[in-house]
């Protein structure tokens, strides 16, 4: 069974940082392109940020790039999202999520994490 | 970024209606478009991807169909776990873009 469990959300300070870490199981994580999409309360969805299967490539939104860098470890099966400099419009549910194949169709999505920026 | 616009942005539906969501991008995409739903509190499913293409154990009640800037998700007789959010997505050029979602309630 596919699995995918966020964790490292919560609160913090205008201005802080946080680390997003994805655990993924039941699948080739080494094989997959993976993503974080975002959902601010009440809001739609946002594409945030992708890489590719061995790390050497990755794609950010206008809004996260030079304050968010996503990484992996092939080895853990683990994606992570390393936010800096965050801003109050960051608060929002962040979900990682798998690629179907390799563009941007999202086959398994996690439960998410809650981040809340805020003084 | 290519900006795509669903409509309605929400409506209201009995059990057993057909269902039609709309979806328009700002530029042409081909194909490369994927239909998504979300229940409250939950992450979202991946229905339809590359427009038509029905995605493992999704009923087929569900059917998507349109091409280059025009897309439909048809829902062809409403079920009661149908009630929800549904997102479409382009994927034809980075960055990937949602539509604003179509939230489909009980008449």
């Amino acid at each position: 069974e596919v699995q995918l469990v966020e964790s490292g959300g919560g609160l913090v300070q205008p201005g802080g940082s946080l680390r997003l870490s994805c655990a993924a199981s039941g699948f080739s994580f080494s094989s997959s392109w993976m993503h974080w999409v975002r959902q601010a309360p009440g809001k739609g969805l946002v594409w945030v940020s992708r890489i590719n299967s061995d790390g050497s490539g990755t794609s950010y939104a206008d809004s996260v790039k030079g304050r968010f860098t996503i990484s992996r470890d092939n080895a853990k099966s683990t994606l992570y999202l390393q936010m800096n400099s965050l801003r109050a419009e960051d608060t929002a549910v962040y979900f990682c999520a798998r690629d179907l194949l390799v563009g941007a169709n999202f086959d398994y999505w996690g439960q998410g994490a809650l981040v809340t920026v805020s003084s | 970024a290519i900006q795509m616009t669903q409509s309605p942005s929400s409506l209201s539906a009995s059990v057993g209606d057909r269902v039609t969501i709309t979806c328009r991008a700002s530029q042409g995409i081909r194909n490369d478009l994927a239909w998504y739903q979300q229940k409250p509190g939950k992450a979202p499913k991946l229905l339809i991807h590359a427009a038509s293409s029905l995605q493992s154990g999704v009923p087929s009640r569900f059917s998507g169909s349109g091409s280059g800037t025009d897309f439909t998700l048809t829902i062809s007789s409403l079920q009661p776990e149908d009630f929800a959010t549904y997102y479409c997505l382009q994927d034809y050029i980075y960055p990937p873009t949602f539509g604003g979602g179509s939230k489909v309630e009980i008449k």
